[in-house]
């Protein structure tokens, strides 16, 4: 079955730094990748996505990035502010409804 | 457009007894997966329903069950309570789009303590 693989577990960055968190998946099936924020106290809130058709996708201050045939896919976030720290789960879909997610990593952007 | 729903959002139960959460998704919504998560597994697929059939299933004991009623509302049910089942019960709605994605929308979950 699928496997994601989730590094960091932990990320600190200085506010306005950039932050990168990368994910590999095992199954060829999957073809759709979802990122997820998840803050204290709250379920996880879908911040972005991108389908195996597409190499890279930004929205603001977020990008995702995929490589198929390396099976890895990252997601990116610029000028980082305060309010971005929260656990960060990646996902992979092996089929619909079905989401296999990451460990999480736990991102501190620090003022 | 209201989100998903999860009722109780807090609860508490001894082992050995049974408990049945709810699940409302959004409005339109056809899909309901439920996940459990725990700080030492993370988030762990349990089911997904649609059209009230369970279309795929996880890797977790029999006595985890669910049923998806008509109107799309889902509820998940654990008999025999465990104290290993204490974790955050996340349900997620979600609609096929014309891009074949699966964009799922968690609700806030049910936490569920077993002493």
């Amino acid at each position: 079955g699928e496997n994601v693989e989730q590094h960091p577990s932990t990320l600190s960055v200085q506010e306005g730094d950039s932050a990168v968190i990368k994910c590999t998946y095992s199954d060829s099936a999957s073809n759709y990748f979802p990122w997820y924020k998840q803050e204290l106290g709250k379920g996880p809130q879908l911040i972005i996505d991108i389908r195996s058709n597409v190499g890279e996708k930004k929205d603001q201050r977020i990008a995702v990035t995929l490589n198929k045939t390396a099976k890895h896919f990252s997601l990116h976030i610029t000028e980082t502010q305060p309010e971005d720290s929260a656990v960060y789960f990646c996902a992979g879909t092996p089929s619909q409804g079905n989401l296999i997610f990451g460990k999480g990593t736990k991102l501190s952007v620090k003022p | 457009k209201a989100g998903v729903t999860q009722t109780p959002r807090y609860l508490i139960k001894t082992r050995g007894q049974q408990v049945t959460l709810s699940c409302s998704p959004i409005s339109g919504h056809r899909s309901v997966s439920w996940y459990q998560q725990t700080p030492g597994q993370g988030l762990q697929f349990l089911f997904e329903y649609f059209s009230e059939t369970q279309r795929n299933k996880g890797n977790f004991p029999g006595r985890f069950s669910g049923r998806q009623f008509s109107n799309s509302r889902s509820e998940m049910n654990v008999s025999t309570l465990e104290l290993g089942d204490s974790a955050l019960y996340l349900c997620a709605s979600s609609r096929p789009n014309f891009a074949g994605g699966y964009e799922q929308y968690f609700g806030p979950g049910t936490r569920l303590t077993v002493t």
